[in-house]
């Protein structure tokens, strides 16, 4: 199994983009046929998927989000990120990164430690 | 969207057995996962593909999917089941994406 680890800012002021990264380890981010995903969880809440960046390069994301999310894949660093902008209070979060293996989009079998953003000014 | 709904809470003695439902239109076409989720911690799937268990996870964990509703069935539970548990499932009826379950609180007491 993969590991994976978040980071960036854990303050972001409202209007302004959230930024993360999550770095994989044991394996590569171009290796089939993975998906590479991005998952939050507001406080004392549940699990909302934002979206995800295949192997290949394709994206899809959340519909409730896709107006102001982007992710992308830095091959070079065996790491992929999310942006998103125009965030306001009800963006804070935690926000996870974790991989399906399965090819088929069906589980996600490995999950990174989470990162807390709060959205203040 | 296409929506996963699990009871907010459950509780059970230890030992005894715990089923938690994920219930949605025409669910069990679809494949569904499990997660189990303890305070401070990231998620762990404890089911895939409606009733495999990935490895490590331990036997008393077991799943099942027909009809509108899934479940995940812990069998002789024990204090350290007490967590979050998820429903997870890929929604292609309304190209919503993957969808989590609400939740369900289980308590060991």
């Amino acid at each position: 199994q993969v590991q994976l680890q978040e980071s960036g800012p854990g303050l972001v002021k409202p209007s302004q983009t959230l930024s993360l990264t999550c770095t994989v380890s044991g394996g590569s981010i171009s290796s089939r046929p993975y998906y590479w995903n991005w998952i939050r969880q507001h406080p004392g809440k549940g699990l909302e998927w934002i979206g995800y960046i295949h192997y290949s390069g394709s994206t899809y994301y959340n519909p409730s989000l896709k107006s102001r999310v982007t992710i992308s894949a830095d091959t070079s660093e065996n790491q992929f990120s999310l942006k998103l902008t125009s965030v306001a209070a009800a963006d804070t979060a935690v926000y996870y990164c974790a991989s399906d293996s399965s090819g088929r989009r069906e589980w996600f079998d490995s999950w990174g430690l989470g990162t807390l953003v709060t959205v203040s000014s | 969207s296409y929506e996963l709904t699990q009871p907010p809470s459950l509780s059970v003695s230890p030992g005894q057995t715990a089923s938690i439902t994920c219930s949605a239109d025409k669910l069990g076409n679809k494949y569904t996962s499990w997660y189990q989720q303890k305070p401070g911690q990231s998620p762990v799937l404890v089911i895939y593909q409606d009733k495999k268990r990935p490895s490590g996870i331990p036997e008393r964990f077991s799943g099942s999917n027909s009809g509108n509703t899934a479940t995940l069935t812990i069998s002789g539970t024990q204090a350290i089941d007490e967590a979050d548990y998820y429903c997870q499932a890929w929604d292609d009826y309304s190209a919503g994406g993957y969808v989590f379950g609400t939740g369900t609180k289980v308590t060991v007491l």
